[in-house]
C-alpha cells in the first residue's frame, strides 16, 4: 500500500544536539511538507518542498532545516538553535505542487530530556 | 490576517446525537476551505474540501458542511455521532497571499455513550 512513514515514532533530543526525522513516501507526490504541531495551536508549516532539491521556508523554519535529494525522501532537522524542539512532527506530501497536503504520516514526537 | 478561526476547543456529545464543529475564515475573497480529522497519535485525514463548486460538502465518514458566505463560515455536521468519530477535528483555509494551508487550532469531539 502506499503511503507515508515517519521515524522514529518517539525521539528524545540532549540540550545542544541536533536530531534528524525521517520521512519517507511512495506516492510518487511531487510536494512534501513538515509541520509541527503544538496543543491548541493546529499545525504550523516548518518547510515544503515541491520538487527535488528546491525546498522553501515555512512560517516557523528558524531552528530547522531539510534536504530533497530524492523524490521519495524529505529529512528534516531539528538543531540545537530549536529552543523549544519539544512537539509532534508531522510530513505530508500532495500531487498539487504546494496547493496542500493530501496525505499525512503518523507523525514523530519529540521531547527533550 | 487572513485565518480560521474553531470556536470551542472541546466538544462534548452523547452517541446518536448531532455533531456540530464550528469554523470561522476570515476574508473577503472565499477561500478554498477544509476539515481534517486527526485520531490520537496518528496523522490528519482529509475530512472534506470546498473550492466552490457546491457550498454543501459531503465527505468522508458521513460527514458534512456548509459553506455560508453570509457568516463567513464552514460548520461541520453529522447526524448521529458514534464512538469512533471521538478525535480532534481541524478546520483549514488556503492562505491568498502564500497558497499554503492555514490551521485553525483544533477542536477535539469526545463522543459519550
Amino acid at each position: 500500500d502506499g503511503g507515508i512513514t515517519q521515524s522514529p515514532k518517539y525521539l528524545f533530543r540532549k540540550e545542544g544536539q541536533n536530531v534528524t526525522l525521517s520521512c519517507e513516501q511512495n506516492l510518487n507526490h511531487d510536494a512534501m511538507y513538515w509541520y509541527r504541531q503544538d496543543p491548541g495551536q493546529g499545525l504550523r508549516l516548518i518547510y515544503y518542498s515541491q520538487i527535488v532539491n528546491d525546498f522553501q521556508k515555512g512560517d516557523i523554519a528558524e531552528g530547522y532545516s531539510v534536504s530533497r535529494e530524492k523524490k521519495e525522501s524529505f529529512p528534516l532537522t531539528v538543531t540545537s538553535a530549536q529552543k523549544n524542539p519539544t512537539a509532534f512532527y508531522l510530513c505530508a506530501s500532495g500531487t498539487d505542487r504546494g496547493v496542500q497536503p493530501q496525505h499525512f504520516g503518523d507523525g514523530t514526537r519529540l521531547s527533550i530530556l | 490576517a487572513q485565518s480560521v478561526t474553531q470556536l470551542g476547543s472541546h466538544v462534548s456529545v452523547s452517541e446518536g446525537a448531532l455533531v456540530l464543529l464550528r469554523c470561522n475564515y476570515s476574508s473577503s475573497v472565499p477561500p478554498y476551505l477544509f476539515w481534517y480529522v486527526q485520531y490520537p497519535n496518528q496523522g490528519l485525514q482529509l475530512l472534506l474540501k470546498y473550492t466552490s463548486a457546491a457550498t454543501l460538502v459531503k465527505g468522508i465518514n458521513g460527514f458534512e458542511a456548509e459553506f455560508k458566505k453570509s457568516e463567513t463560515s464552514f460548520h461541520l455536521t453529522k447526524p448521529s455521532a458514534h464512538m469512533s468519530d471521538a478525535a480532534e477535528y481541524f478546520c483549514a483555509r488556503i492562505s491568498g497571499n502564500t497558497g499554503k494551508l492555514i490551521f485553525g487550532q483544533g477542536t477535539t469531539l469526545q463522543v459519550k455513550p
